[in-house]
């Protein structure tokens, strides 16, 4: 069955960036993409971006200067990154299946000094 | 952006009774729409994809409808597992949205 764990540090100081590693199980990266989402009680449910299976990348446009995903099909993971944040950006961050239906249990990130 | 705008923001209704919900895109004439359901701690559950298919696993009390931008989920007889907020995503325009979410709460 398809999974989907999630690692990543809770805590980001302010203008730091954020790494979170998904590492999925039941599927190939060859074949599907994974999306990123993350949720906060201010903003709600914020598309980041995606990895389609071929390697390509989309990104929402409000975050495409400072975000980044790539991944390693051979270990089955996806590496996400988001440079210079700010307290806005402390929320639960998801990695997600293709067609949304496998979701990561969810980093909580607080950005904080 | 595609704006998704999801009515109503919650809603309270006794065991038994047929709930529905809406999303209305604010642009769009193809909008592939999914439906969620989320209880507190938890990552959001796929219900619905492409508007009207209910997803493997999930109980057929719930269905999706579409008429133009406008779509609605129903659960037809409402039982107590079903508390919990649910949201819906356009996928089809760059970049994906969500819409606010419908908090629902059993009488």
């Amino acid at each position: 069955q398809v999974q989907m764990k999630q690692s990543g540090p809770g805590l980001v100081q302010p203008s730091q960036s954020l790494s979170i590693t998904c590492t999925v199980s039941g599927f190939s990266l060859t074949s599907y993409g994974v999306h990123w989402v993350r949720q906060s009680p201010g903003k709600g449910l914020e598309w980041l971006g995606v990895i389609w299976s071929g390697g390509s990348t989309d990104y929402n446009a409000a975050f495409i200067s400072r975000l980044s995903i790539s991944k390693d099909n051979s270990k089955s993971q996806v590496f996400f990154k988001m440079n210079s944040l700010q307290a806005d950006d402390t929320a639960i961050y998801y990695c997600v299946y293709d067609t949304f239906a496998y979701w990561g249990q969810g980093t909580l990130v607080t950005v904080s000094a | 952006d595609v704006q998704m705008i999801q009515s109503p923001s919650s809603l309270s209704a006794s065991l038994g009774d047929i709930v529905t919900m809406t999303c209305q895109a604010s642009q769009g004439t193809s909008i592939n729409l999914n439906w969620f359901q989320q209880k507190p701690g938890k990552a959001p559950k796929l219900l619905i994809y492409g508007a009207s298919n209910l997803e493997d696993g999930v109980p057929s009390r719930f269905s999706g409808s579409r008429y133009g931008t406008d779509f609605t989920l129903t659960i037809s007889s409402l039982e107590d597992e079903d508390m919990a907020t649910y949201f819906c995503l356009q996928h089809s325009y760059l970049p994906y949205t969500f819409g606010g979410g419908t908090k629902l709460e059993i009488k």
